[in-house]
């Protein structure tokens, strides 16, 4: 079962503009991660923020996570023709057999028109 | 440097034919292997996933098989292809026992069509 929701599923903005993509989860987790996909390819690791953490940072991509409403958020600053993909929130279970395997959400595609 | 090697990139089957689609990890030793598809439009799912040579722990019964000959290999299988298994396979490793601190690295897919 997927345990990650992004919101919104889809999102156009300017070049230049931020965007902030939304990630809801449902049960204890060990750490949340967001990851990129563009169009056709693999995915790629951004940034990992772990359930004991509130922020992080990483060049242009902000990450929060509040563990009590069980949501995070991805925010680019400044946002480029380049950052243009499909964003993916990804959940770590927090204890058991589920804490090494990760549980994607639907995505968002961000458009950053030029 | 740590490097994935997922092949073929695309793959299109008749019904009712074999698969066999091959991952592979190089500059680690004993990751953890993992197979997930995506459907059109969805996020992944994972299919299968591994902790050692051998050691095969599936999510999701199904049509399809995973197999860990080799520490570093990891192999995703079908005897007869049905049409719902058309999908993007994604291969993926994480560092054994470091789950905590690091994500997964993904291969670059493929894309298969069951026609």
């Amino acid at each position: 079962s997927q345990q990650g929701e992004e919101d919104p599923q889809a999102l156009s903005i300017q070049e230049g503009e931020n965007a902030t993509m939304n990630c809801s989860y449902k049960t204890s987790i060990n750490n949340l991660q967001w990851y990129r996909q563009n169009s056709g390819r693999g995915l790629v690791h951004l940034i990992l923020i772990r359930s004991n953490e509130r922020e992080k940072h990483s060049g242009r991509l902000r990450v929060t996570l509040d563990t009590s409403k069980k949501s995070s958020s991805l925010l680019i600053t400044a946002s480029r023709a380049a950052d243009t993909a499909s964003y993916f929130c990804a959940t770590k279970g927090g204890s058991g057999g589920s804490n090494y395997k990760l549980t994607f959400g639907k995505g968002t595609l961000l458009t950053v028109n030029p | 440097s740590q490097t994935i090697h997922q092949w073929p990139a695309t793959l299109v089957q008749p019904v009712g034919s074999p698969l066999s689609l091959e991952c592979t990890v190089e500059g680690t030793s004993n990751p953890n292997l993992y197979w997930y598809r995506q459907a059109a439009g969805r996020g992944l799912q994972l299919l299968f996933y591994s902790v050692g040579i051998g050691q095969i722990s599936s999510e999701v019964p199904q049509n399809l098989s995973a197999s860990r000959p080799q520490d570093r290999q990891f192999i995703l299988s079908s005897k007869k292809l049905l049409l719902s298994d058309s999908g993007f396979y994604l291969c993926a490793w994480s560092a054994n026992g470091q789950g905590q601190i690091r994500g997964y690295t993904f291969g670059s897919g493929t894309r298969l069509t069951v026609v």
